[in-house]
This record gives structure tokens, sequence and C-alpha cells, in this order.
């Protein structure tokens, strides 16, 4: 049972404008949230995180916000750029869980 | 230098051959992982190690074990591979933390094709 969903499995967007990527979680023990980010070829690299503690956490472009009564986050990338053409995971985690719940990934394509 | 090394990055091999998946990190973690990540699907948790006298099973570890040989040094062999196994495997480490707000850093995955 997926306890942590990317419902869109592709974005596309112009250079220059904002990237929102989604993410549902179903577990309420969540309380820790990453997003990585995933180029051909490569493993996935820790991106940003954000602990249940905060609502927003920013990080140049990238930023993330936390709904935890939705139990939703999103991904914002503020100004997207071609570079960040690649697939975002997000993944959750507890206290005392022993690995990372992933969801199945968003492929984002950045248009010049 | 990668921090996390996986070694072959390709294998094809038949239906019914034993293989392994060697994984090396120099990051100096207690906590080592294996993935898998079919097409359409998130990373599924295989097995995984907090120091190298722990071994655990995660979600999908039927078919397959492991061997912590160092705390730097985690592989994974599948016995007698089946197609179904067709998948990208990745090794990941992470450092302990109290928490559990801990980031687990990847490899760069082995592509295993099983005839």
């Amino acid at each position: 049972d997926q306890q942590v969903k990317q419902n869109s499995p592709s974005l596309s967007v112009q250079e220059g404008r904002i990237s929102i990527l989604n993410c549902d979680y179903t577990n309420s023990m969540f309380d820790y949230f990453l997003w990585y980010k995933k180029y051909p070829a490569e493993g996935p690299t820790f991106l940003i995180s954000i602990s249940s503690i905060k609502d927003k956490n920013e990080d140049g472009r990238f930023t993330v916000f936390l709904n935890k009564s939705a139990k939703h986050l999103s991904l914002h990338i503020v100004p997207s750029q071609p570079g960040d053409s690649a697939v975002y995971f997000c993944a959750a985690s507890y206290t005392g869980a022993n690995n990372l719940f992933f969801g199945t990934g968003t492929r984002l394509t950045v248009i010049p | 230098d990668a921090d996390v090394t996986q070694t072959p990055r390709n294998r094809i091999t038949k239906t019914g051959k034993r293989i392994m998946l060697e994984c090396s990190q120099t990051k100096g973690h207690d906590r080592m992982y294996w993935y898998r990540q079919d097409p359409g699907l998130g990373l599924q948790l295989i097995y995984y190690s907090f120091d190298v006298k722990d071994i655990n099973k995660g979600e999908i570890s039927d078919g397959y074990s492991v061997s912590r040989q160092a705390q730097a040094k985690f592989s994974l062999s599948l016995e007698s591979a089946i197609p179904n196994q067709t998948a990208l495997y990745f090794c990941a480490t992470s450092d302990s933390t109290l928490s559990g707000r801990e980031t687990q850093y990847f490899g760069p995955g082995t592509r295993l094709l099983v005839l």
C-alpha cells in the first residue's frame, strides 16, 4: 500500500516560471519529509527536507511547503531552469522508522 | 570520487543464475540499504543494515540475500535470478541519528536484466 503518493507522473514548465511538484501521504506518523532529484543513469540525490514542526523550508530556488492537516507537501522551484529537468521523488519517514518511504516520482521537464 | 559506488553498473544474466551486486561507501556511515526501482514505481526497500552485525529484511526481501562484509561494504545477492527481478537497484547509506531525521545518500544504481 503506497503511503506516499505523487499523482502527477510528469510536469512541463517553461524556463523561468515556477514548477510546483506535489506529494500526498497517508501515514499520520510521518514527521520528516524529503525531496530527491534523479537524473538518468544516476542515483537519487538529496535536495531538501522539512520537519513536521515547520510548514516551510527554503534553500535557494527550492522551497518545500508542508500542510499537515491535509497530509500534503509541495516543492516549489523558482525560477525553473533547464538543468532542473529530472525525476523528483518525495520521501517520508518518522522517528524510529528504519527506512524512507518513497513516492513514485514526477518527471519535470523545463522547456527552454 | 563518488561517496557511494556500485558494481557492476549494468548486468545481463539468465534465469536461475546466481549474481551479486556490490556496494561500497566512503562516507563512514553506519547504515546501508538496498532498494529496487521498477518503472512507474517508487523505490522499494529490499534489505537494510544498521551495522556490521545487523541485517534486516525490508518490504520485498524474498528472493534476495545480503552480506555486510564491513562497515563500508554491503552486497546484495540473487540466489536464483528470475525475470521479474529485472529492475534498477540502488544502494544507499545514512548516518545513524536518534531523531530518525536521517538523509540517505544513494549510489548510481545497477541496471539488471534477467533473461
